[in-house]
């Protein structure tokens, strides 16, 4: 059985660009919550996607986007890219009240 | 709002020692509390958790107590072993699919 995988694993970009990240969550899972994690930190929740609708946000602006599509894979866009979004970016999946499950995540570089 | 506090690393212990992470959390309720670890180069794995007061998480030889009366989750090992050496993160949610709020992270190397 699968558990999570993202890609790619690592991108590199430079400022103003776009960029979209992958993520399918584990067999069984119908919700993916998206965090993003700086260097030296803990992660930061983003968004988190729900029978294609986005059900909880954190403190992230509108240049971070997201899809799920029916098939509860899910993507995480980043417009107008700043030197700060360089992080981590981790994928978890879950269903119904159980626990979180992380992917291995994907490193942007922005330059 | 809620938040997570945990003692700063980096922690450098020897083989067999007895190892101790702080962590202390501000919410409302009663959140389910959670360590998770992330070995270098890799995504966070859930070590343990625990959903109501005075339930005890455990894995691997690691334990955590969740104490209500002081928001408290210190995780403990009794004796670590070289591939502990890792980032440790002590986290709440409200539920176990709600949001997943972490702390900072410590630092752990264990040395032969």
């Amino acid at each position: 059985d699968a558990g999570v995988t993202q890609s790619p694993t690592h991108l590199i970009k430079t400022r103003g660009q776009q960029v979209t990240l992958r993520c399918s969550p584990k067999s069984g899972h119908d919700t993916v919550s998206w965090y993003q994690q700086a260097l030296g930190q803990g992660p930061q929740f983003i968004f988190q996607y729900y029978e294609e609708e986005e059900r909880q946000r954190g403190n992230f602006p509108d240049r971070f986007s997201g899809h799920q599509f029916p098939n509860y894979s899910s993507e995480l866009n980043v417009n107008a890219l700043l030197l700060g979004d360089s992080a981590l970016y981790l994928c978890a999946s879950s269903r119904d009240a159980n626990e979180q499950f992380f992917g291995p995540g994907t490193r942007l570089t922005v330059l | 709002g809620n938040s997570v506090t945990q003692m700063e690393g980096p922690v450098t212990l020897s083989e067999e020692a007895f190892l101790t992470i702080n962590c202390t959390y501000t919410a409302t309720g009663y959140p389910s509390l959670f360590w998770y670890v992330q070995y270098p180069g890799e995504g966070l794995q859930l070590l343990l958790k625990a959903t109501k007061a005075d339930d005890k998480g455990s894995n691997k030889g690691f334990e955590a107590t969740y104490r209500k009366e002081t928001t408290s989750f210190h995780l403990e090992k009794g004796s670590v072993q070289v591939s502990d050496s890792a980032v440790y993160f002590c986290a709440l949610s409200k539920t176990s699919y709600d949001k997943v709020i972490f702390g900072p992270g410590t630092s752990l190397s264990v040395i032969p």
